[in-house]
């Protein structure tokens, strides 16, 4: 079974950066299509972004399209999110998690802790 | 984009009751409906997917059916353990992958 740890949240004030990152263990972490989600305080989930085994496909929520970037180091097992422009609406705990490996519909089988994010002047 | 609706948002159950959670697509999604548990303070947990698959190691109480635009989370009889938020998702119309709003499910 995959572990996956998220690290790299933190206090940043508007207009910031941060860059998540995620760690899997287990060597099948290149087979899988990757997300990010995320979840305000007290609130629901929300998907962020994912990308497919190679990281060629990128795909995002319009609302951090072009503030945010998710990439993926396969010989590293890791999983990244570069946050930009930072909103206080990009606070929450952002959760990595793994799609399950089916040709449509995947669910998302494994999750990591979540790193908090928080942003605030 | 496909907007998913659950209801009811919460809901009060008494330890053995039959619980039922609805999740509602504004498009059809097949069979490609699933379900997950979030405890307090712990990361969601994959109870069901493709609608009515038993994610490995979850408890027979929980079964899900539907098809289309219509799905259905059922606990046969609420444990003390199952009291937490669950919500629906689909990863088959995207981007965007969406959520349902969640269901809390608290004691009686």
């Amino acid at each position: 079974e995959v572990q996956l740890v998220e690290s790299g949240g933190g206090l940043v004030q508007p207009g910031g950066s941060l860059r998540l990152s995620c760690a899997a263990s287990g060597s099948s972490f290149s087979w899988y299509w990757m997300s990010w989600v995320r979840q305000a305080p007290g609130k629901g989930l929300e998907w962020v972004a994912n990308t497919n085994q190679d990281g060629s496909d990128r795909y995002y929520v319009d609302s951090v399209k072009g503030r945010f970037t998710i990439s993926r180091d396969n010989a590293k097992n890791s999983l990244y999110l570069q946050m930009n422009s930072l909103t206080v609406e990009d606070t929450g705990l952002y959760y990595c998690a793994r799609e399950g490996g089916y040709s449509y519909g995947s669910p998302l089988d494994s999750w990591g802790q979540g790193t908090l994010v928080s942003v605030s002047s | 984009d496909v907007q998913m609706t659950q209801s009811p948002s919460s809901l009060s159950a008494s330890v053995g009751d039959r619980v039922t959670i609805t999740c509602r697509t504004s498009q059809s999604i097949s069979t490609y409906l699933n379900w997950y548990q979030q405890k307090p303070g712990e990361a969601p947990k994959l109870l069901i997917f493709r609608a009515s698959t038993l994610q490995t190691g979850v408890p027979s109480r929980f079964s899900g059916s539907g098809s289309g635009t219509d799905f259905t989370l059922t606990i046969s009889s609420l444990q003390p353990e199952d009291f937490a938020t669950y919500y629906c998702h689909q990863n088959y119309i995207t981007p965007p992958v969406t959520f349902g709003g969640g269901t809390k499910v608290e004691i009686k």
